[in-house]
């Protein structure tokens, strides 16, 4: 049973290029959260979807950042035009619907980003 | 607004030994979680244990045990019998009770185990 996997785990850009990270949630999971982590620091929520739709963004920037978690396949954070303050490590977390499963939220390794 | 203080930034203790990690919270609700965190040097975010602010009795996980004080809003990890893969940042985490919200996390404390 996989767990959450997000790909890549290390994406390099230079200035004002784009960024698209990958995360596919647990099995049976349709809640999939993302979170930032900057160096030293813990993690800060950006978004948060279900299947279609996008149900709080308020940790996310408004410009250049937009997510999507389509019926069909993974979900996507993408980054336009990245600046050298977008490096950072990227975390995507999902989590089931009901009972207990709806409070634990199940992380994948991260996507690093380093932007040159 | 929810906030997780962690005011350790870093800890050490040696192998087989026990060591205590502090976690504050802030919080007008009744009802909520809260979690532990690991995240070793590969990245990974691993759930260590999780306490419902519901239940009086401290939750355990082999060697891992909280001190949950809900009138002080603390919740301390202690990790007995400490190991080198133990070595670690420790992550205090909450979430509101209706769940499917975000969760907020505290800064990290950095656990070292000396052999």
């Amino acid at each position: 049973n996989a767990g959450v996997m997000q790909n890549p785990r290390h994406l390099v850009r230079r200035r004002g290029q784009e960024a698209r990270l990958r995360c596919s949630p647990m099995k049976g999971h349709s809640h999939v959260y993302w979170y930032r982590q900057l160096p030293e620091e813990g993690l800060k929520f950006m978004v948060y979807l279900q299947k279609e739709n996008i149900i709080d963004e308020s940790g996310m920037p408004k410009e250049r950042f937009s997510a999507e978690f389509p019926k069909e396949g993974p979900s996507i954070l993408r980054i336009q035009q990245v600046v050298r303050g977008d490096s950072a490590a990227y975390f995507c977390a999902s989590s089931g619907t009901s009972g207990v499963v709806k409070n634990i939220q199940y992380f994948g390794a991260g996507t690093r980003l380093s932007v040159l | 607004a929810q906030t997780v203080t962690q005011s350790q930034p870093e800890m050490s203790v040696q192998e087989a030994e026990t060591v205590t990690l502090s976690c504050t919270y802030d919080t007008s609700e009744s009802n909520y979680y809260l979690f532990w965190y690991k995240q070793p040097p590969s990245r990974q975010m691993i759930l260590v244990i999780r306490q419902e602010a519901y239940k009086q009795q401290n939750a355990t996980e082999n060697r891992f045990s909280v001190n949950f004080q809900k009138a002080a809003k603390s919740f301390s990890l202690k990790i007995s019998d400490s190991q080198l893969g133990d070595t670690a940042m420790y992550f205090c985490a909450f979430i509101y009770y209706s769940g499917n919200t975000p969760l907020v996390f505290g800064k990290g404390t950095r656990l070292s185990v000396i052999a």
